[in-house]
Parts: structure tokens; C-alpha cells; sequence
């Protein structure tokens, strides 16, 4: 799978939009882009994943550059509660569930 | 969406005994499960992938006779730390997806566990 780069840290005004980068420049065409984060002494919570279109949930959007090399998690409205370690994992299409994790970024939401 | 439950949420042990860590998939069966450790202030790194009904895959490094994995079904798997010493403190945390659907991976709320 290929590997991620992100920014360790990053800070948000709460109400404002974060936009968390990740950088997966040797991605091949059948993997896949997800988005987890991690709560303090929480296990990991799925937030979404993509694999060339934009996609939208509830929770977030993702953005994904033309070239596939880049993305772009973004939380709209951020809350206190979206404080966390954010992870961006790419994974190949026939992978069973295994995910390689890099060392994400922190965000933090100041009120 | 998928609920993975993970027991004990935390134990303390005395060095030199054995802690078992309970994995289950409680809406969903899942023929593959995964373990993880995290130590304070890092990243997850992945133990071992736990087959159901067969011998579980470990990552290099990770000690097999140390980190017992048993997968005996499709709901249900767990970790024993054998012969745990304080260096084996750490949060484990397990993760199983719905392979017949190929979902996302989801993970349970992880063991803290302390040994003293």
C-alpha cells in the first residue's frame, strides 16, 4: 500500500472549516484513500473514503486532486469534539481490512 | 454502522502472568481480525491478522509465543499476553471488517493494559 505524508499538527477555530491535507503521491489506481481519527485512548472511528470522486458524508467531505497524489479531508464546522489524531491510510481494493497507519495529524479545535 | 467490542477496557497484571483480550464482531461475522498496539504519544502499529480457524499471520518483530492469537469463530477473537513484563504496557486495540461486503475496517474501543 502506498504510504502518506501529513502534517503532524494543525490547529482550528471552532465553527470554522478544517481542511486536512494528506499527501499520497505513489498511490496506484485500484487503492483506495481513507480517513480515520482517533479520540484520546479511543480506538479509531471510520470518517470516510474515496477513490477518485469527491465524496460527502455526515461526518466530513473528502477531496481528492485529479491526479490522485493528494486529498483533502474537510470537517465544515468544526466542534471541541472534533479534536483528535486524524489518519489518512491508503489501501488496495482487495485488502481485507488491514490498515497500515502513519503518524497522522493532530488537530486541535480552540474554542 | 459495524460494532467491533473489545473486554477488558482496561486490566492491570502482575509481571510474569498471562492477560487474555477479548475481540468480538457483534453484528457481523468476520473470518479476519486484526491486532494492534499503540504506545503513549505514537502511531498504531499492526501486531498480527487473526484467521479464523487457522494459524494467524504475525508482523516481523512480534513475537508469536508471546502474543498467543486465537480465532476459534467468526465472531470472536483474542489476545494473550504470556508471561506479560511492564514493557508490554500498552493500549491493544483490535479491528475487524465485513469481507463478504468489503467494508471499511471497524475498530473496537481497545485495552489498556498495565502491568506492574
Amino acid at each position: 500500500d502506498a504510504k502518506t505524508t501529513q502534517p503532524p499538527s494543525m490547529d482550528c477555530a471552532e465553527g470554522r472549516a478544517a481542511n486536512l491535507p494528506c499527501n499520497h503521491s505513489t498511490i496506484s489506481g485500484n487503492e483506495y484513500v481513507y480517513w480515520y481519527r482517533q479520540i484520546h485512548s479511543q480506538g479509531p472511528q471510520y470518517i470516510i473514503h474515496g477513490l477518485k470522486n469527491n465524496e460527502t458524508n455526515e461526518m466530513a467531505s473528502l477531496i481528492i486532486t485529479e491526479d490522485r497524489k493528494s486529498s483533502t479531508l474537510i470537517l465544515p464546522h468544526a466542534t471541541l469534539r472534533d479534536t483528535a489524531v486524524y489518519y489518512c491510510i491508503v489501501r488496495g481494493s482487495g485488502n481485507t481490512g488491514k490498515l497500515i497507519f502513519g503518524q497522522g495529524t493532530t488537530l486541535q479545535v480552540k474554542p | 454502522g459495524a460494532v467491533v467490542s473489545q473486554h477488558p477496557s482496561w486490566v492491570i497484571c502482575k509481571s510474569g502472568t498471562s492477560v487474555k483480550i477479548e475481540c468480538r464482531s457483534l453484528d457481523f461475522q468476520a473470518t479476519t481480525m486484526f491486532w494492534y498496539r499503540q504506545f503513549p504519544k505514537q502511531s498504531l502499529m499492526l501486531m498480527a491478522t487473526s484467521n479464523e480457524g487457522s494459524k494467524a499471520t504475525y508482523e516481523q518483530g512480534v513475537e508469536k509465543d508471546k502474543f498467543l492469537i486465537n480465532h476459534a469463530s467468526l465472531t470472536l477473537s483474542t489476545l494473550t499476553v504470556t508471561s506479560a513484563h511492564p514493557e508490554d504496557s500498552s493500549f491493544y486495540i483490535c479491528s475487524a471488517n465485513e469481507q463478504l461486503l468489503n467494508t471499511e475496517a471497524f475498530f473496537g474501543q481497545g485495552t489498556r493494559l498495565t502491568v506492574v
